[in-house]
């Protein structure tokens, strides 16, 4: 069964620091992998989709690498700013017609 | 504006009571699902549909019914609800499903309280 975990569970940063969130996953057949946003009391918002073909995608200050040899993922997130402080999760597609979610990221970032 | 809609937003009810959660897309949009989502076990996904009239089971399918009579609405249906169902509830959508490459659109979920 595919797991994904994300690393690490909480991360607090001062404004204006480049930050790295990484995901794993344990299948590395995956068709894509979805990196979604979720503020408190919201829903989820997809903010980049890799897929199994491509490396990386970009959206202004984010940008998202897929390994999927080794299982990876990781969204970079340059000169942050407090509204960025949200929940990230990233997932894939599981064998059904599902995506698998890790835990989430729980982002701070203090101006 | 493409979105999903769901309805209502928060709902505190009795055990027993038969609820209706609705969610609806404008995005003709043919896969639509559920998740719920608990703290310490994540997003996990109750039912799903590829399209009107096909229905199927989740990861956490026991207490709750779906139906799917038109493509655009997708009602997550609690026949005798037990505050083991208490969680936040989200409605998803994308054109064909999880592996077509296609963003999953997500509604603002339903925050459900069971007493």
């Amino acid at each position: 069964k595919q797991e994904v975990t994300q690393i690490p569970a909480a991360l607090s940063v001062p404004e204006g620091e480049n930050l790295v969130l990484n995901c794993s996953f344990t299948d590395s057949a995956i068709y894509n992998l979805q990196w979604f946003r979720q503020d408190p009391g919201k829903g989820l918002t997809s903010l980049l989709l890799i897929q199994s073909s491509q490396r990386e995608q970009t959206s202004g200050r984010l940008n998202a690498s897929l390994d999927k040899s080794s299982g990876r993922s990781t969204l970079y997130i340059a000169a942050s700013q407090p509204g960025d402080s949200a929940t990230y999760l990233c997932a894939v597609p599981n064998s059904g017609y599902a995506l698998n979610f890790g835990k989430g990221t729980s982002l701070l970032v203090t101006p | 504006e493409a979105q999903v809609t769901q309805n209502p937003r928060y709902l505190i009810t009795v055990t027993g009571k038969k609820l209706t959660v609705t969610c609806s897309q404008n995005m003709n949009h043919e896969y639509m699902s559920w998740y719920r989502q608990d703290p310490g076990l994540g997003l996990r996904q109750i039912y799903y549909s590829m399209n009107v009239e096909v229905t199927d089971k989740g990861d956490v399918p026991e207490g709750y019914k779906v139906s799917r009579k038109e493509k655009r609405n997708f009602p997550l249906i609690l026949e005798s609800p037990s505050p083991n169902q208490t969680s936040l509830y989200f409605c998803a959508s994308s054109l064909w499903g999880t592996s077509d490459n296609q963003p999953q659109h997500f509604g603002d979920g339903t925050r459900l309280s069971i007493l």
